[in-house]
């Protein structure tokens, strides 16, 4: 079965210093890996997505996550943390051995709190 | 990306009411899903919503409760049948643009409270 950990509840970093949002998964197949950002009071925003290719990948707002098979993690990444960057972020995950259409499964989210 | 919306973006209802939730999305797409957010967790698929069939439901869920209409490839509802509170939630649609089951699209969300 598929899931997904987010094993930090919450993350507290100070404006300016890098942060790391940790993400682990469990497919029976190759990962389609997603971030998504959640604002008080609003919906889903799209980050940043990890199908195949480099490891790296660059997103929205200077996020970047990193890929690694084999501590099947997809951990989340920004150089300097903002204020702004204060928000919910979900970590989600499909397989490729499912039909195109399979919804993702959701992390519980961790809530990023970046302080001045 | 797309522009979705949502209607109602938030409501309170009592107890026994239904309610229907409109979601419409500014491109033509096949795959639409409905998800709900308990406060203080994640999101949890209701159902796939494809145009031309009958929406698929995931365990726990079932269509007396959440009846789901795709009349088109840009618009979808969901109902909240004989509300409880236990069904105080966010409710958000979401779309897979290019039907390859890869990025989803997600709407704003509507935020059900029920007394």
């Amino acid at each position: 079965a598929q899931s997904v950990a987010q094993p930090e509840d919450q993350v507290n970093v100070a404006e300016g210093n890098p942060l790391t949002v940790k993400c682990t998964y469990s497919v029976s197949g190759n990962p389609y890996l997603f971030w998504y950002v959640q604002y008080p009071n609003r919906g889903l925003q799209f980050l940043l997505k990890y199908i195949t290719g480099d490891n790296l990948v660059k997103g929205s707002y200077g996020f970047e996550a990193e890929f690694n098979k084999s501590q099947t993690s997809f951990h989340l990444k920004k150089p300097s943390a903002l204020v702004s960057d204060s928000a919910l972020y979900f970590c989600a995950v499909r397989d490729d051995v499912r039909q195109a259409g399979t919804a993702l499964i959701f992390g519980k989210g961790t809530t990023l709190s970046v302080s001045s | 990306s797309a522009v979705i919306s949502q209607k109602p973006s938030r409501d309170i209802c009592q107890r026994g009411t239904s309610l229907t939730i409109q979601c419409q999305v500014d491109s033509q797409v096949t795959m639409m899903f409905w998800y709900r957010q308990q406060p203080g967790q994640s999101l949890t698929l209701i159902a796939t919503a494809n145009q031309g069939s009958e929406a698929t439901y995931e365990s726990g869920f079932v269509i007396d409760k959440f009846p789901i209409s795709r009349p088109n490839l840009t618009f979808s509802t969901l109902t909240v049948s004989n509300m409880s509170p236990e069904d105080s939630s966010i409710y958000l649609c979401s779309v897979d643009l290019a039907g390859l089951g890869e990025t989803q699209y997600f709407g704003p969300g509507t935020r059900l409270l029920v007394l």
